[in-house]
């Protein structure tokens, strides 16, 4: 079954809203949470490493005030895209990692903004 | 700055023969290497970790070689199904703890 939970797995927002996302890991504690994103037929492109506890670190080019990540306990980490913008809309997918475990993926969030 | 390459965007093959998908990077050997499943509109499933001392790994139908001489791993799918149909994702990480970095993926496509 899946050891990481992503949740919603679809969402439709209106241009200047905000949303979240969810991303659990469900029987293992996460120490690094990475979140990317993928535009159809893409690859996955990292936007920010986050560890429990501590500040996410953003990749170049990623705005951290639009896309705040919360990774407050050893198996929850949200991403929050603020005011959202039709080219926001897009795949996101967390990932997540503790110990000496491979790294896995939810199943993604479809975030489309009208 | 490191760049990997997936051999093909797409590939397609005869269900029962042996799939095999081409991922080639540039620079420094990574730490290890990882092949993912990605269904569409699913997250990427893990298949296979790779070491760099490592030449070659297996998983039931599965085979994943990484030869570091010429910066690439090979992914085999012997005797492949339709069900094998997805694209597959090459990724490589350069320190434990740190992001996975992707290629773009092969899109298999197996017809019966």
């Amino acid at each position: 079954g899946a050891v990481v939970s992503q949740h919603p797995s679809r969402v439709i927002c209106k241009s200047g809203t905000s949303v979240k996302i969810e991303c659990r890991s469900l029987d293992f504690q996460a120490t690094t949470m990475f979140w990317y994103r993928q535009f159809p037929k893409q690859s996955l492109m990292l936007m920010a490493t986050s560890n429990e506890g501590s500040k996410a670190t953003y990749e170049q080019g990623v705005e951290k005030d639009k896309f705040l990540i919360n990774h407050a306990s050893l198996t929850l980490s949200t991403l929050t895209v603020t005011s959202a913008h039709p080219e926001d809309s897009s795949f996101y997918i967390c990932s997540a990692v503790g110990g000496n475990s491979p790294l896995h993926f939810g199943n993604g969030t479809r975030l489309t903004v009208t | 700055s490191q760049k990997i390459e997936q051999n093909s965007e797409a590939l397609n093959i005869q269900e029962g023969k042996t799939a095999t998908l081409t991922c080639n990077y540039t620079n420094y050997s990574p730490a290890y290497l990882q092949w993912y499943r990605q269904d569409p509109g699913r997250g990427p499933v893990f298949l296979l970790l790779i070491r760099e001392n490592e030449k070659e790994k297996r998983k039931e139908r599965l085979k994943v070689t990484f030869d570091t001489t010429l910066k690439q791993s090979l992914f085999h799918i012997t005797a492949s199904q339709p069900a094998d149909s997805a694209t597959y994702l090459c990724a490589l990480v350069y320190q434990a703890g740190t992001a996975l970095i992707f290629g773009k993926g092969t899109t298999l496509s197996v017809s019966s």
